[in-house]
């Protein structure tokens, strides 16, 4: 396919608003992996969706944040009640494989919270 | 806690030069080590891993766990190697997907 997806490529929003990042993973990946990288950072990990087995949310910073992945293909990652920290592009990447490293990633949601 | 320094922002060199992009790491176990790339108005992408002890794009990079280091190496530079370069830790043992990202290097290679 064409590659790790991800919509919208920009968002801006309110301070306290919800908002839903969306990534579709190369079809038949079964490794799918959420980072964020806030400005003049590294890539920060948030969570890790493994083939049927349960996600490792160790990453994620607060319960603000949940994300879910339905049907083993796309998926949303979910901020509730938007603080101005949350500002950073959230990059989704996808592998073949899982346990392994992230190989393809997105071009990233750039989210700004005003 | 597992951390990552990438000790230049921004590195220059003349096409045709060296290029040593430094990178440390501090963690008491056995680390995986990466390196990523991201070209301008493209996609983060992995370059290379120190496990597999490959030479991508005349990039190697060795891992060096007395001094706690996997510097990224080209003995000669070339302009399309203009991009920003991040160092990646990974715990061993704990799979390979909770990278710990070091801030980035902005190599710029001046034609």
């Amino acid at each position: 396919g064409a590659g790790v997806s991800q919509s919208p490529s920009n968002k801006v929003t309110e301070k306290g608003k919800d908002v839903e990042l969306r990534c579709d993973p190369i079809s038949g990946h079964t490794a799918l992996y959420w980072y964020r990288q806030s400005l003049g950072q590294g890539l920060e990990f948030l969570i890790y969706f493994q083939g049927n087995s349960a996600p490792d949310k160790s990453g994620l910073p607060s319960d603000r944040f949940s994300a879910e992945r339905t049907g083993g293909s796309v998926s949303t990652l979910t901020i509730q009640r938007t603080q101005q920290e949350d500002s950073a592009v959230y990059l989704c990447a996808s592998s073949r494989d899982t346990g392994n490293q992230p190989q393809h990633f997105g071009d990233g949601t750039r989210l700004s919270i005003l | 806690a597992q951390r990552v320094t990438q000790p230049e922002k921004l590195l220059s060199v003349f096409k045709g030069a060296p290029v040593e992009l430094k990178c440390n790491y501090s963690y008491s176990g056995s680390p995986e080590l990466f390196w990523y790339v991201q070209y301008s108005r493209q996609r983060l992408q992995l370059l290379l891993r120190h496990i597999s002890r490959e030479s991508i794009k005349g990039f190697t990079a060795d891992l060096n766990k007395g001094e706690t280091s996997f510097h990224l190496k080209k003995p000669f530079a070339q302009e399309e190697d203009s991009a920003m370069y991040y160092c990646a830790l990974s715990l061993s043992g704990a799979g390979s997907y909770q990278l710990t990202f070091g801030k980035g290097t902005k190599l710029s290679v001046i034609p």
